[in-house]
């Protein structure tokens, strides 16, 4: 069973970058695609990226300025970085495994981050 | 941008009861790629289906997904207790991917 977990500082100063990891286990990265969405609280859901494991990205147009999706197959991992934030970039970041044709079939817990000074 | 609209945003019904949840694009969806999810407080969402029709292994036959082009309809026959979530539309044919506003079913 495929399982991913985000990890990451759970709270952001506002102008500053927020760095996510999402650590796979239960089957190698080196297949599929693996992506980002986040929910700020209390709203729905929103397609931030996603990354190939050979490193081909495409992101959401209304984030693509401000992040980088990059993968470390030796880790079977991948992460997130979103620069200049604010506090409309507070929300719950999930991870999951994109299978293409068939969605996204595993997802981490997500994890809050909340942009603050 | 495909942008999905979802309706109703709430469904008020009893356990036994079919639910018919709508979502509708702005364009045609390619290849109906269209996937429904489930998500329930404090959880990650769930594949529920995925091509519009298809159930991933593990998921209850009662639910049922149809439609094609740009409207979509996802079927629930008979509503279980822990049926009662909120339920998203995704259409993953063209980037960005996108998601519906969502629809919540709570139990009247």
């Amino acid at each position: 069973q495929v399982q991913l977990q985000e990890s990451g500082p759970g709270l952001v100063k506002p102008s500053e970058t927020l760095s996510l990891t999402c650590t796979v286990s239960g089957g190698s990265i080196s297949i599929f695609y693996w992506t980002w969405i986040r929910q700020p609280p209390g709203k729905g859901l929103e397609w931030i990226g996603h990354i190939f494991y050979t490193g081909s990205t495409d992101y959401n147009p209304s984030l693509k300025s401000r992040v980088t999706i990059s993968v470390d197959t030796s880790k079977n991992q991948f992460s997130l970085t979103l620069s200049s934030v604010t506090a409309a970039d507070t929300a719950v970041y999930y991870c999951a495994r994109d299978v293409g044709a068939r969605g996204f079939d595993f997802w981490g817990q997500g994890t809050l981050i909340t942009v603050s000074s | 941008e495909i942008v999905l609209t979802q309706s109703p945003g709430t469904l008020s019904l009893s356990p036994g009861e079919r639910a018919t949840l709508s979502c509708r694009a702005s364009q045609s969806v390619r290849s109906s790629y269209l996937a429904w999810y489930q998500q329930k407080p404090g959880q990650a969402p769930r594949l529920l289906i995925y091509g519009a029709s298809s159930r991933p292994t593990g998921i209850p036959d009662r639910f049922s997904g149809s439609g094609s082009g740009t409207d979509f309809t996802l079927t629930i026959s008979r509503l279980e207790p822990e049926d009662f979530a909120v339920y998203y539309c995704q259409q993953y044919g063209s980037s960005p991917l996108t998601f519906g506003g969502g629809t919540k079913v709570e139990i009247k």
